[in-house]
């Protein structure tokens, strides 16, 4: 059972558009993080949120974290072709654990 | 700082063959380490967390006789895919952090890819 779902699973568009990605959960996480992956690399942490409510701006993304700490997303404005990759969203739970769960993943593809 | 590497990068072996992949910290000790398994265009499933000097706990569903993992140090921890079939061909990725408290973060390595022929 995957705790964390992310929509949507593909997404395809051109340079300059605007995007969301959203991760939800019915489980609550003590915090949340966001990595971009690229193909044959490992995760890299762009964010990591900790308080209901919470948006944090990284340049041209926007990432927010839901007021009861079961969801996230993640904007993207005016997309560029770097920003291909597989974005991954992480809840922690917490407590005397780091131990962290991904969600499904994004797959985006911004074309020239 | 935090740097993460794993070795090899990429393995290819025959069928039945027993392949081992390192994971080090060079740059701080790891108290915990984390190993995942990744198929294409999917995300990063866990496979078990080791803790240094102690066995590694493993996620439901994972074989722990199939994927040995060894944590005998705190820079070095390996997972060993015993006896391996087609069908353990994957990307294997290892993230370390420094302590296992809830606010220390994992630092991910750059993956080994393992084809099974």
């Amino acid at each position: 059972t995957q705790l964390l779902e992310q929509s949507p699973q593909f997404l395809s568009i051109q340079e300059g558009e605007n995007l969301t990605v959203y991760c939800n959960s019915s489980s609550v996480f003590s915090s949340l993080q966001w990595y971009r992956q690229e193909p044959g690399e490992g995760p890299v942490l762009l964010v990591t949120v900790v308080t209901g409510g919470e948006v944090k701006k990284l340049k041209r993304l926007t990432f927010q974290f839901g007021d009861a700490r079961k969801d996230s997303s993640l904007h993207i404005t005016a997309a560029q072709t770097g920003d291909t990759g597989l974005y991954l969203c992480a809840g922690a739970w917490g407590g005397a654990t780091n131990k962290l769960i991904f969600g499904t993943g994004t797959l985006l593809a911004v074309q020239p | 700082g935090a740097v993460v590497s794993q070795h090899p990068s990429w393995v290819i072996c025959k069928s039945g063959t027993s392949v081992k992949i390192e994971c080090r910290s060079l740059d701080f000790q790891a108290t915990t380490m984390f190993w995942y398994r990744q198929f294409p265009k999917q995300s990063l499933m866990l496979m078990a967390t080791s803790n240094e000097g102690s066995k590694a706990t493993y996620e439901q569903g994972v074989e722990k006789d199939k994927f040995l993992i060894n944590h005998a140090s705190l820079t070095l921890s390996t997972l060993t895919v015993t006896s391996a079939h087609p069908e353990d061909s994957s990307f294997y990725i290892c993230s370390a952090s420094a302590a296992s408290y809830s606010n220390q973060p994992q630092h991910f390595g750059d993956g080994t890819r393992l084809s099974i022929l």
